[in-house]
């Protein structure tokens, strides 16, 4: 089956710092998604990203499909953006289901 | 509803008993998943509905797993005899043209 492989596993930042989390896909991908897990265990929606770029607030993504990778841009990090970050994607003729990563654990310390 | 959600959010359970988890997704999407999240993992799936009908169970980690979503809307995932494997959170997500939204998750300890 496809692969997802997300890097780092884990990241530590000081407030205000930038990062940028990888995900790796090995198949062809009809969906990507990014998601932040909080620490209640919530997985909200950041970006429903199959190909191209988008930009919310102090996060932005791109997904080169051709190339099968997806980039997260974070900017000047919060306290808050701590938690984990899931990509998940679904493959081509699937019935739709994800496949997560296992996910990059951000941690932002003030 | 605003967004996708289950019931309880904490389920404590003695090994061999039966649960009930359930969904309420988001009105009028037509897709509904289940994913099954060990601890420091990612979700992974374990069946999916599209409107009442179940047509893809393969994720289903035994027979002891059952889920149901008869009228197309809310959906149960039930766990007979649970064992201590079964400790894991359960998410549900409903989506309409792709894009995924998940619930809260319901946390089961089996004891």
């Amino acid at each position: 089956g496809i692969q997802v492989e997300q890097s780092p596993p884990d990241l530590i930042l000081q407030e205000g710092a930038n990062s940028t989390l990888r995900c790796n896909f090995s198949d062809s991908v009809n969906n990507l998604q990014w998601f932040h897990q909080n620490p209640w265990g919530q997985l909200i929606n950041l970006f429903y990203i199959p190909s191209g770029t988008k930009q919310n607030g102090r996060l932005s993504a791109t997904t080169v499909a051709t190339e099968r990778y997806s980039l997260l841009y974070i900017s000047s990090s919060q306290t808050t953006d701590s938690g984990v970050y899931f990509c998940a994607v679904t493959r081509v003729w699937s019935q739709g289901n994800l496949i997560f990563g296992k996910g990059t654990k951000l941690s932002v310390k003030p | 509803g605003a967004g996708v959600s289950q019931s309880p959010r904490y389920k404590v359970a003695k090994r061999g008993q039966d649960v009930a988890l359930r969904c309420d997704p988001i009105s009028g999407h037509v897709s509904l998943f289940w994913y099954q999240q060990a601890l420091g993992q990612g979700p992974e799936f374990l069946t999916y509905f599209q409107n009442e009908a179940q047509l893809d169970k393969s994720g289903l980690p035994s027979d002891r797993f059952f889920a149901e979503r008869p009228e197309g809307s809310v959906s149960t995932l039930k766990i007979q005899r649970t064992q201590q494997e079964d400790s894991a959170v359960y998410l549900c997500a409903s989506s309409l043209t792709g894009m995924e939204f998940f619930g809260p998750g319901t946390r089961l300890t089996v004891l």
